[in-house]
């Protein structure tokens, strides 16, 4: 079974400073994808940003990117420039690639990002 | 166009009690998704529908069920509630199965006294 780990509950950035958010992953299949979620107070899920594993290119939506090691199982987020709507909770989600396979989302635990001001 | 739309908002039961959760995906969307949200184990996935079908079942027990409609409003239940069960749900919809872009809704948030 696939898993997602989050070594880092909380993390606090100042405003307008960079911050990294860790995730390590663990499975066996070759084809798959990853994503970065943020969950705001508002309880809403919303995607930040996906990796397909195919890719050797990081992904990149203007101030996030990653940092997506497929031999280390590494999928790290980037946040440039942190600005306070930056600040909730951060989750790393993995989901298998497999022709007509499961939409299922493994999520992390994760990462709770504070933004001071 | 709208988002995915979970009802109701809140919700408060008793143990033992049922409840039914609705909700409504993006309009044209056929797949829906389930995920139970607590403190202590974090997000897990419940099951997946697409086209009235069950795909996908979590490893959740028996008492947690679901289906989808034909215009693939979906609605999940549990039936003699825990206080375990108390939890936020969240719904998510994509276009068709394979597709990376899942939306969220904003959830259900059930608490069992």
């Amino acid at each position: 079974a696939q898993t997602v780990t989050q070594s880092q509950p909380e993390m606090s950035v100042q405003e307008a400073e960079t911050v990294t958010l860790s995730c390590t992953y663990d499975t066996s299949e070759s084809d798959y994808y990853l994503f970065w979620y943020k969950q705001p107070p508002s309880r809403q899920m919303i995607l930040v940003i996906r990796q397909e594993a195919y890719k050797q290119q990081n992904a990149t939506e203007n101030r996030f990117s990653v940092n997506f090691q497929k031999a280390a199982k590494s999928f790290s987020l980037k946040i440039s420039d942190s600005q306070l709507g930056d600040a909730a909770m951060y989750f790393c989600a993995y989901r298998s690639g497999r022709q007509g396979g499961s939409e299922k989302l493994v999520f992390g635990k994760g990462t709770k990002l504070t933004v001071n001001p | 166009k709208a988002g995915v739309t979970q009802t109701p908002r809140y919700l408060i039961k008793t143990r033992g009690q049922q409840v039914t959760l609705s909700c409504s995906p993006i309009s044209g969307h056929r797949s829906v998704s389930w995920y139970q949200q607590t403190p202590g184990q974090g997000l897990q996935f419940l099951f997946e529908y697409f086209s009235e079908t069950q795909r996908n079942k979590g490893n959740f027990p028996g008492r947690f069920s679901g289906r989808q409609f034909s215009n693939s409003r979906s609605e999940m239940n549990v039936s003699t509630l825990e206080l375990g069960d108390s939890a936020l749900y969240l719904c998510a919809s994509s276009s068709w199965v394979g597709n990376t872009e899942a939306f969220f809704g904003q959830g259900t948030r059930l608490t069992v006294v």
